[in-house]
């Protein structure tokens, strides 16, 4: 079955750091560029962050850059978001989603929470 | 990297078609044909039901169409049905790497 599991949330003060993880299963992961995004419940998604299959390309929103890296372990099937300077802006459940044709996202996970607190 | 512009609401009867906008730019889903569209029920993760602008991925009915014109792309649901009842949201590639999406739509079925 593919499928990705989230997991690494949590609360974290305000300043903290927070690392994501996404294990993959049931299909090629090094074959596919990886995404995360973002939902304040209640809310709208979010894009966030996209990788390309072997780790070179990165890109992320403007409202992570310089805060949020992503990152990958294709020998371990895992994705990665390490979040620094944390503020109750990112507060949010995080999913990760494997890229499609399009820039399209078609598996998810069911996302890890995130809550920024002091 | 501003949100698509969707309607927050939109409704229809069973057995009616809806149409769902999202509108962005020349930047955007004017200038690349990388419009998605994705289905999400209260408490899941979000569903792909377009992608590519018409294409539907397998497995999803084609009671669901995807067009675009200029800066517009919509999403028909036709013969609405009760389990159609969902937030849907668009998204589109923006260049340089960037991926933006819309604000999303709750869709009531009456």
């Amino acid at each position: 079955e593919v499928q990705l599991v989230e997991s690494g949330g949590g609360l974290v003060q305000p300043g903290g750091s927070l690392r994501l993880s996404c294990a993959a299963s049931g299909f090629p992961f090094s074959g596919y560029w990886m995404y995360w995004a973002r939902q304040v419940p209640g809310k709208g998604l979010v894009w966030v962050s996209r990788i390309n299959t072997d780790g070179t390309t990165t890109s992320y929103a403007d409202s992570v850059k310089g805060r949020f890296t992503i990152s990958r372990d294709n020998a371990k099937n895992t994705l990665f978001l390490q979040m620094n300077s944390l503020g109750a802006e990112d507060t949010a459940l995080y999913y990760c989603a494997r890229g499609f044709y399009g820039n399209s996202l078609d598996i998810w996970g069911h996302g890890t929470m995130v809550t920024v607190s002091s | 990297q501003s949100a698509l512009t969707q309607p927050p609401s939109a409704s229809g009867s069973p057995g009616q078609s809806v149409t769902i906008s999202c509108t962005g730019t020349s930047s955007d889903v004017g200038n690349y044909n990388s419009v998605s569209w994705y289905q999400q029920h209260p408490g899941k993760a979000p569903k792909l039901m377009i992608y590519e602008v018409t294409k539907r991925p397998s497995g999803v009915p084609d009671r669901f169409s995807g067009s675009k014109s200029g800066n517009t792309a919509s999403l028909t649901v036709s013969g609405l049905q009760a389990e159609d009842e969902a937030d849907f949201y668009c998204s589109s590639y923006a260049g340089n790497n960037i991926v933006v999406f819309g604000g999303g739509t709750k869709l009531t079925v009456l």
